[in-house]
């Protein structure tokens, strides 16, 4: 168990639809990390946040959204769902932002557009 | 940005047998971590290397990093089932805090 939780753990919706995931990171970690897993894009990292705020984008499309709580948690907003962004959701969360930082990763969520 | 790419994309092995995985990056790093991934479940950090280190040890595993050749390897050595994941290096992007992962190597042991 690393520490990191995410819910829901699965979630199924039709297209055009919008959905939240949460990610509770490790205790005492500041960064969170968001990365979104397909079997044809692999893990690809979407955006992260430290101590609220955006520190870093990746390949994060516009209709997804995220953002940073002052307790730390975070939430990624999906909107417009299209089928093609059935994939698992990970969160991961480490302790500051630097490049040696381990990242502590969720047990993901899967999200299933129909 | 920066990008690791593991190889080969599938090894299949028996219980008891070393595997040995490899990792290729395009740009200077400060670092490589290696993590393992069980069938649907979260990444597992399991060693980082720093680039003024060759080699490193963590219990069974055996990771090393050449510079000069961009490249690093995993070295798992008397393999069990349970080692049966899929492994994925990860490199830092260049002005960024956060890391590429490669498409990762799928390790099957095989009891």
């Amino acid at each position: 168990d690393s520490g990191v939780t995410q819910t829901p753990k699965h979630l199924i919706t039709a297209t055009g639809q919008r959905v939240t995931l949460r990610c509770s990171p490790r205790s005492g970690d500041l960064s969170v990390y968001w990365y979104q897993q397909s079997l044809d894009q692999g893990l690809q990292f979407l955006i992260q946040y430290y101590n609220g705020e955006e520190r870093a984008k990746g390949n994060i499309l516009e209709r997804f959204s995220a953002q940073q709580f002052p307790d730390l948690h975070s939430e990624l907003n999906l909107s417009s769902l299209e089928l093609g962004d059935s994939a698992l959701y990970f969160c991961a969360s480490s302790p500051l932002a630097g490049r040696t930082d381990t990242q502590y990763f969720g047990p993901g969520t899967r999200l299933t557009v129909l | 940005s920066q990008q690791g790419e593991e190889d080969p994309q599938a090894l299949s092995i028996q219980e008891g047998e070393n595997a040995t995985m490899n990792c290729s990056y395009k740009t200077s790093i400060n670092n490589l971590q290696w993590y393992r991934q069980n069938s649907g479940r979260g990444l597992v950090h399991l060693i980082l290397i720093r680039s003024n280190e060759r080699e490193k040890h963590s219990g069974r595993l055996r990771v090393t990093l050449d510079t000069s050749k961009k490249s690093s390897s995993l070295l798992i050595t008397a393999s069990r089932a349970a080692d049966t994941a899929s492994y994925f290096c990860a490199t830092p992007t260049s002005g960024g805090q956060n890391f590429v992962f490669g498409p990762g190597t799928r390790l099957s042991v095989l009891p």
